[in-house]
């Protein structure tokens, strides 16, 4: 079953709004990472996240790890038309070495 | 320069034939993954190779044959395609297999089964 859960699947926004996406998971994680695709394109690395609690900011971006390490959200405040794609959090557990992608949040910006 | 490259981008093929798509990086990683993602967008791993030696392997059908000749390709055989194995297959790689490791994508192949 899935592993990482995410919410919600898609938002339609106005530009200039925010946007939210929350990753959830039953289990703790060791660490989450932030992925952006594109339509049509690939996944690329936006951000990791390891310590509890922990915040990280990339411009208009936010991303938080919950205290208990098992959920995360990214944040964009005043959206733009190059924010529109799939946002996907991965989340790792302890002691293994792969991912566990969650669903995605597919993000639509209309100008 | 692309970092993770893949080959073909799109491939249509007949239910029951075998294809096969290849990946190669010159980021100098050491670990190498192939993903599926289908029509929902979930990204599923499917394989995963550090040094040439599988350490990671889903529950994915023995009709898919990963090989990596070296540590820089990851190739992905599968025999007897079905409807089902319609999606796009992504190749990744990381430093190593350490699971604080970026992945780095590549652009994706496209499979369409008819």
């Amino acid at each position: 079953g899935q592993q990482v859960m995410q919410i919600p699947q898609y938002q339609h926004v106005q530009e200039g709004e925010d946007f939210t996406t929350y990753c959830n998971s039953s289990t703790t994680l060791s660490n989450i990472q932030w992925y952006k695709q594109r339509p049509g394109g690939h996944p690329v690395f936006l951000i990791q996240l390891v310590k509890s609690g922990e915040v990280k900011k990339q411009k208009r971006l936010t991303f938080q790890f919950g205290e208990a390490k098992k959920n995360s959200s990214l944040h964009i405040t005043a959206t733009q038309t190059t924010d529109v794609g799939t946002y996907f959090c991965a989340g790792s557990k302890y002691n293994f070495n792969k991912f566990y992608f969650g669903s995605g949040t597919k993000l639509n910006v209309k100008p | 320069d692309t970092a993770v490259s893949q080959t073909p981008k799109y491939l249509v093929t007949q239910m029951g034939n075998d294809k096969s798509i290849k990946c190669e990086q010159n980021l100098g990683h050491d670990t190498m993954y192939w993903y599926k993602q289908d029509s929902k967008k979930f990204l599923k791993i499917m394989f995963s190779y550090n040094n040439k030696e599988l350490i990671i392997n889903e529950t994915v059908p023995n009709r898919f044959s990963p090989k990596s000749p070296d540590k820089a390709h990851l190739n992905l055989h599968i025999n007897s395609l079905e409807l089902g194995d319609s999606a796009v297959y992504f190749c990744a790689s990381s430093q190593d297999n350490h699971n604080t490791d970026t992945q780095y994508f590549g652009p994706g192949t496209r499979l369409t089964v008819l």
